[in-house]
């Protein structure tokens, strides 16, 4: 079975600080993303990455960079923290090609105060 | 015009119903469907996909595509309050990627 984790479930934060967010996947993957889900908007992406050192933008990157120098391992980092950054974030991996599809970590709460 | 649309509802059916949930969307380049099921404050789950015209069937879940409609089911039959949850449908484009719907909630009544 695919295992994606996420580092925390809860995070509460403050308006500008800098906020780090992993992942980490343990079935050798090569894509790896992060969305977004907030209440009426439905799942948002962020950023993803085809491979290691690689990534892409996806709906909504303002505010956002990620990381990927492992293979297994994508970073989501909030440069600084904003109120409207409050949402949950969940990470996914997949494997290549079509009919891949996407296996999400438990997710993590974040909260900007 | 969304990209993937589906009722939000709360769909209510009672328990033993058969529960009928519907998408469409509008990338006509689609290639493949992915049907998700998120309980509330969990993370989406895969429950099956479908990428050839026609139905398919996976337990008391039946996924239908019909592609020169842009319109893509999921059938629950014998639904139980368990189903009880938002459904999440995802076209998979020809970049593989995947665009969500907003989703359809779900409720079963006992």
């Amino acid at each position: 079975d695919v295992k994606v984790t996420q580092s925390s479930r809860y995070l509460v934060k403050r308006t500008g600080e800098k906020v780090f967010l992993e992942c980490v996947q343990d079935m050798d993957h090569e894509n790896m993303f992060w969305y977004r889900q907030d209440p009426g908007l439905g799942l948002r992406l962020i950023y993803f990455s085809y491979d290691v050192k690689m990534k892409e933008k996806g709906d909504i990157p303002e505010g956002y960079s990620v990381s990927r120098e492992k293979k297994e391992r994508f970073s989501l980092i909030l440069e600084s923290a904003s109120t409207n950054q409050t949402s949950m974030y969940l990470c996914a991996s997949s494997g290549p090609g079509m009919n891949s599809p996407l296996h999400f970590g438990n997710g993590t709460r974040l909260t900007v105060t | 015009q969304k990209e993937v649309e589906q009722n939000s509802g709360p769909l209510s059916v009672p328990e033993g119903a058969i529960a009928s949930l519907n998408c469409t969307y509008s990338d006509r380049g689609s290639q493949s469907f992915f049907w998700y099921r998120q309980y509330s404050g969990k993370s989406p789950e895969l429950i099956m996909f479908i990428y050839s015209n026609g139905d398919k069937e996976d337990g008391r879940f039946t996924a239908q595509l019909n592609k020169a409609s842009q319109y893509v089911s999921l059938l629950i039959r014998d639904s139980q309050p368990s189903d009880s949850a938002t459904y999440l449908c995802a076209p998979q484009n020809a970049g593989n990627m995947l665009t969500f719907g907003g989703g359809t909630r779900l409720m079963v009544k006992p």
